[in-house]
This record gives C-alpha cells, structure tokens and sequence, in this order.
C-alpha cells in the first residue's frame, strides 16, 4: 500500500511569499496528481504529472521519481491561493486507485 | 468544460433511512468514482465503476452500495443511514487509463442524525 505524506499540515503566508508544499510516497507511480480545495468543498485538479515539471501561471509542480518526492511551489501568493491542498498517486498497475495524502492546508494573508 | 453534478450539496437524514446520492459527468468518462472525506483522514475510496454495471469495492465499502445503469450516472447508496455516515461525499471520473485527470463534483454534505 502506498503512503502518501505531505508537509506542512498548515502553513500562513503573507501575499506575494513564495510557498512550497511537499509530498512524499512510498511506493512506485505511474502518476501524481496535485489538487486543490477551497472551502465548501470542491476539488479541482492543478496538476497531473510523471515526470519532470510542469508549470501553470503562478503554480509550478516538480517530481522526481527516484526519491519519491513532489513539490508543489506557488510564485506571488494571493489571498485567492487560500485552500487545501492535496497530492495523490496512482501506484503503477492500477488504472484508478489513487491514494491521497492528508491536505496541507494554506492561508495567504493580505 | 467537463462537468461532474452531484444532485444535493446538503443532506440531513434520520438514523436508518435509506439515502441516495446521485453523480452525473458529462463527459463519456468510463471511470466514475465515490469517496467521503473525513477531517484528519483525506480522501477515501467507496466504490469505483469502471463501466455500465460495473463496480468494485474501494477501502470502506461497508454500509453502501452503488448502481451504475447509465454511463453518465453513479448513485451511491446508504442501505440503512448510521451517524458514523455522516461525512462529506465527493464523486469523481475520469477516462480510463493511469495517465487522465480526475474530476471531481462539488460535494454532498451528509448528516446523519
């Protein structure tokens, strides 16, 4: 089974900090995903990825496979960033079991 | 715009009632998802269908089952509603295969009391 850890748990920052949150699994991926929360409920996908980075606007994600470790970073936060943020992976072989790790909840304070 | 509906964002039910919650995609996806998501414990997988009258079991399937009669459409099913059912429910689709997004509705908020 793999285990899907994320760091910090919490984390406040000042807008227009440069924030990192990190995740780490256990276990080989064919994939990892970083998703996002704001509260109320819905989960919206940042971000699919394998290998290597990938950026969108403000938001870069990073893998590397041989130490089994993703960052999620986020360049000039804004309020608007606020939410729970979640990794997940999907172990190699598996079509669809994703395995989700706790959330690192960010606050960005104006 | 790939769109997930679940049918009720707040639900309150008694103690043994037999409650429904509906999904919807409308995007051909072949994989339809039911997690719950608990404070301290993340997501946690249900029930999955991979296709029309198709479904496996997920991590905590106890206590609900699952009909998929139309591609587009995954109910969730608690037989007989406990107060340890209370949660927040979030169905999710995707198409087939390791390398698709995922995505997810907007959340049933279920109390059970």
């Amino acid at each position: 089974k793999n285990e899907v850890e994320q760091s910090p748990q919490n984390l406040t920052a000042q807008e227009g900090e440069f924030i990192t949150i990190n995740c780490s699994y256990s276990v080989g991926i064919s994939a990892l995903h970083w998703l996002q929360q704001h509260p109320g409920g819905g989960i919206v996908s940042l971000f699919m990825l394998s290998s290597g980075k990938k950026k969108h606007g403000r938001l870069i994600a990073t893998i590397n496979i041989q130490e089994k470790h993703s960052s999620l970073h986020i360049t000039a936060s804004h309020p608007r960033d606020s939410a729970v943020y979640i990794c997940a992976v999907r172990s190699g072989g598996s079509n669809y079991k994703l395995t989700f790790g706790k959330g690192t909840l960010l606050t960005v304070n104006p | 715009d790939v769109k997930v509906t679940q049918s009720s964002r707040y639900l309150v039910k008694r103690t043994g009632e037999k409650v429904f919650l509906e999904c919807v995609q409308d995007m051909d996806h072949e994989n339809m998802f039911w997690y719950r998501q608990d404070p301290g414990l993340g997501l946690r997988l249900i029930y999955f269908s991979y296709d029309v009258k198709m479904k496996e079991k997920g991590d905590i399937p106890e206590g609900y089952s699952v009909s998929r009669e139309k591609k587009e459409r995954f109910s969730l099913i608690l037989e007989s509603a406990s107060t340890n059912q209370t949660s927040m429910y979030l169905c999710a689709s995707s198409f087939r295969g390791s390398g698709n997004t995922i995505y997810f509705g907007e959340g049933s908020w279920l109390t059970v009391v």
